[in-house]
């Protein structure tokens, strides 16, 4: 089955500590996204990738690094310059250009003690 | 800019009550419009969209409509069930690959 696989599930670091969340997708998008989710809030953009080896910030870039050296992966950083680190982290999908929609996977959730 | 304006919540129904989830947006150009759902501890799973001006997305009981006069895309529903309570966001794609979200409206639905 298609679809995009977002791991762990639950992740536990201390602080001071970088950490790295895995996503996958076998959907064949171009375009792949980084989303933090705080308790009863939206979704905010941390970074986006259109192409493979290269992305752009969004609006909480702060803290975060990603790279794109592969279609299929998209993985995320959360440094210790991240000051609040603890979310939820979703990761997405879409094709390029037409008529896109966003995947999603099943998020992970960081919690810094 | 673009933007995702949806009404606050909780929403709280009772079973077999209509729903209505209002959302406007504000967006350059000829945006395609998503309602996403959210269930605890999940991803977003698109419930339905509307990619032109009049199309009207439906899904699982769930409609809505793109009103480029309005600049609205309110989510509906005739009857609602438990099973619906969940967190539902509105989100516009307006090029780029870029997607705007909503801030989310939660549904509680009594039985």
């Amino acid at each position: 089955d298609g679809g995009i696989t977002q791991s762990p599930k639950y992740l536990f670091r201390k602080e001071g500590q970088n950490v790295t969340l895995s996503c996958e997708q076998n959907l064949n998008h171009d375009a792949m996204y980084w989303y933090r989710q705080d308790p009863g809030q939206g979704l905010r953009l941390i970074y986006y990738s259109q192409i493979v080896n290269d992305f752009q910030k969004g609006d909480i870039a702060e803290g975060y690094s990603v790279s794109r050296e592969k279609k299929e992966s998209f993985p995320l950083t959360v440094t210790s310059a991240q000051k609040n680190p603890t979310a939820f982290y979703l990761c997405a999908s879409s094709i390029s250009g037409g008529d896109p929609e966003a995947f999603f996977g099943q998020g992970t959730r960081l919690t810094v003690v | 800019g673009n933007s995702v304006t949806q009404m606050e919540g909780p929403v709280t129904l009772s079973e077999e009550a209509f729903l209505t989830i209002n959302c406007t947006y504000t967006a350059t150009g000829y945006p395609s419009l998503f309602w996403y759902v959210q269930y605890p501890g999940e991803g977003l799973q698109l419930l339905l969209k509307a990619t032109k001006a009049d199309d009207k997305g439906s899904n699982k009981g769930f409609e809505a409509t793109y009103r480029k006069e309005t600049t609205s895309f309110h989510l509906e529903k005739g009857s609602v069930q438990v099973s619906d309570s969940a967190v539902y966001f509105c989100a516009l794609s307006a090029g780029f690959n870029k997607f705007y979200f909503g801030s989310g409206t939660k549904l509680n639905v009594k039985p």
